[in-house]
């Protein structure tokens, strides 16, 4: 059963700080990891979606890296914004997505 | 890209009753997921409904608690049968956008209240 963490569990810092979130996950079996945002009472949105066979992929301000060998992968957000205060989930896919707890981040104006 | 929707988005039950919830995706897609998530928790994978065939429950889920149809290639239902304050959650339902290797896209969720 795959078995993912997320650290840490919460973030607050000033706008314009950059974030750094990792995750780890215990079967390197997989397929690809995406990165969702979650917001209070929402769904998911997805963020970044990196392939097992890719070390990173970016998209604007957001920037995942993947080690699939040793099980981890880190969403780095740059210059971050008030708007960037949500969870932010990972999940890797082997014929199903298995999530961690998140990352709840503030970003104080 | 896959655009979902939920009914309803959220409903207070009374303990012992059900709840049937929908998903309506605007494109044809094999595979549909079902995702509870309790308060404060992370999501919990509760079935995978594949059109034509029997859903295939992960482990702690049954059929009698969760039964799932899965009539057609864009539509699902997931019933929450004889409630209990403890299934208070968001229901999720997701679909992948295309192939085993794209991006998964999630309705809005059902938010369920049991008294």
């Amino acid at each position: 059963k795959q078995e993912v963490t997320q650290i840490p569990a919460a973030l607050s810092v000033p706008e314009g700080e950059n974030l750094v979130l990792n995750c780890s996950f215990t079967d390197s079996a997989i397929y690809n990891l995406q990165w969702f945002r979650q917001d209070p009472g929402k769904g998911l949105t997805s963020l970044l979606l990196i392939q097992s066979s890719q070390r990173e992929q970016t998209s604007g301000r957001l920037n995942a890296s993947l080690d699939k060998s040793s099980g981890r992968s880190t969403l780095y957000i740059a210059a971050s914004q008030p708007g960037d205060s949500a969870t932010y989930l990972c999940a890797p896919w082997d014929y199903k997505l298995s999530f961690g707890a998140g990352t709840t981040v503030t970003v104080r104006a | 890209s896959a655009v979902i929707s939920q009914k309803p988005s959220r409903d207070i039950c009374q303990r012992g009753t059900s709840l049937t919830i929908q998903c309506q995706v605007d494109s044809q897609v094999t595979m549909m997921f079902w995702y509870r998530q309790q308060p404060g928790q992370s999501l919990t994978l509760i079935a995978t409904a594949n059109q034509g065939s029997e859903a295939t429950y992960e482990s702690g889920f049954v059929i009698d608690k969760f039964p799932i149809s899965r009539p057609n290639l864009t539509f699902s239902t997931l019933t929450v049968s004889n409630m209990s304050p403890e299934d208070s959650s968001i229901y999720l339902c997701s679909v992948p956008g295309g192939g085993s290797t794209d991006t998964q896209y999630f309705g809005p969720g059902t938010r369920l209240t049991v008294l």
